[in-house]
């Protein structure tokens, strides 16, 4: 089953845009990670938070946490075309026997970024 | 190195027939796990193998479902009895250990006719 919800369900842009997109999850968390899909192929991971994180970046990435709200956003600034993808959060819960690999995804952002 | 790589990249097959679905995890991972996606959905948890051992089963939805890893490194998920309802695609990831993050392969798309 799937953890929670993002939003919204598709985003269509101009390049240079900024693109931000949000995820809702249910459970107590150990992190969480967004990971981007191109054309319903392989996932690439783009960054992990940790629950006691709030803020991290990575290049044209940055991520937030909040925990109280059980959610997180996922901003790309000055977009290009080759951002054009389907993009996931996905969660792993705060447990025993945690594996950063065993993760509960939502159903996805499909960002579309027109040049 | 190479990443994960799976085979086949597609795979059709008629209903009732058995399948075999194979991944090559990064060199040196010792986690290895299987996802299942279905169209305009985000892919769901099958299992997860610490080195040889199934360390996490819970998301294979029947008893038609079955995976292996005997030597720790390539995996197979097996398909018994195939029905319509298994088309989707098929992940794999591996990471180093299980508190580091997992790289998916390409995947299989599977298609029961």
């Amino acid at each position: 089953s799937q953890q929670g919800e993002e939003d919204p369900q598709a985003l269509s842009i101009q390049e240079g845009e900024n693109a931000t997109m949000n995820c809702s999850y249910k459970t107590s968390i150990n992190n969480l990670q967004w990971y981007r899909q191109n054309s319903g192929r392989g996932l690439v991971h783009l960054i992990l938070i940790r629950s006691n994180e709030r803020e991290k970046h990575s290049g044209r990435l940055r991520v937030t946490l909040d925990t109280s709200k059980k959610s997180s956003s996922l901003l790309i600034t000055a977009s290009r075309a080759a951002d054009t993808a389907s993009y996931f959060c996905a969660t792993v819960p705060n447990a025993g026997g945690t594996s950063y690999g065993k993760l509960t995804f939502g159903q996805g952002t499909i960002l579309t970024v027109h040049p | 190195g190479a990443g994960v790589s799976q085979t086949p990249s597609n795979k059709v097959t008629e209903k009732g027939k058995y399948v075999e679905l194979r991944c090559d995890p990064i060199s040196g991972h010792t986690a290895l796990y299987w996802y299942r996606q279905s169209l305009g959905q985000g892919p769901e948890f099958l299992i997860y193998f610490q080195g040889t051992g199934a360390a996490d089963d819970s998301g294979l939805p029947n008893d038609r479902f079955f995976a292996v890893r005997p030597e720790g490194s390539v995996s197979t998920l097996k398909i018994q009895r195939t029905e319509r309802g298994d088309s989707a695609m098929y992940l794999c990831a591996s990471s180093h250990d299980r508190y580091t993050e997992a790289f998916f392969g390409q995947g299989t798309r599977l298609t029961v006719v």
